[in-house]
């Protein structure tokens, strides 16, 4: 069973506007949870990184969330431009080995 | 700074032929490093990790195999190719807080 979970699976969002996705994990304990955004064809690029004791991160437009109590995060995305239509993965990083879970992804299309 | 190259960005390969696909890290000291393969539409999927020369594991069954002979070097080898084997393959490296990824070879077994 898959570590990450991630939400919605996809989504379109007209561009400027607001959007929010989801990560849960199961990973215990952890080392850090991250977010990448990647572009079709290419590799992730990493936007934010938290460790257990961070609560919130933000980069630019991007504002990643967590709540290591209920091992939730969520990467917002604020005033979407067309250029943020990519997929965005969660992955979290055990704390003893460092391996790596991913999330599926979320694919996020967004539209003039 | 940290680099991690990977190479070739394409390949087209008949069924039945050899594979190797080789991803170097630069700018750090034994790091953790992956292989990922990504189907059309689809998530990330972790093949092999490695957390030391000569040290892989395998995290699902399947035709290929990957060895790491230094330190910042690791290899993704198969004997002979399948239509399956087609993806994106990604390879990356982790370090405590960092972790960075190649830019993926779009392998198309014919």
């Amino acid at each position: 069973k898959n570590q990450v979970e991630q939400s919605p699976q996809s989504l379109i969002i007209l561009e400027g506007k607001n959007c929010t996705l989801q990560c849960n994990y199961t990973v215990s304990p952890f080392s850090n949870l991250r977010w990448y955004k990647q572009d079709t064809g290419r590799g992730p690029v990493s936007l934010t990184i938290m460790t257990f004791s961070e609560n919130t991160k933000s980069n630019g437009r991007y504002t990643a969330t967590l709540d290591a109590d209920t091992k939730q995060s969520s990467l917002h995305i604020t005033a979407s431009q067309l250029s943020d239509s990519a997929s965005y993965i969660c992955v979290v990083s055990h704390i003893n080995d460092y391996k790596l879970s991913f999330g599926a992804g979320t694919t996020v299309t967004v539209r003039a | 700074s940290q680099t991690i190259h990977q190479w070739p960005a394409t390949l087209v390969q008949p069924v039945g032929s050899p594979l190797s696909l080789e991803c170097t890290v630069e700018g750090t000291s034994n790091p953790n490093l992956y292989w990922y393969r990504q189907a059309a539409g689809r998530g990330l999927q972790l093949l092999f990790y490695s957390v030391g020369i000569g040290q892989i594991s395998s995290e699902v069954p399947q035709n290929l195999s990957a060895s790491r002979p230094q330190d910042r070097q690791f290899i993704l080898s198969s004997k002979k190719l399948l239509l399956s084997d087609s993806g994106f393959y990604l390879c990356a490296w982790s370090l405590v807080t960092e972790a960075f990824f190649g830019q993926g070879t779009r392998l198309t077994v014919v």
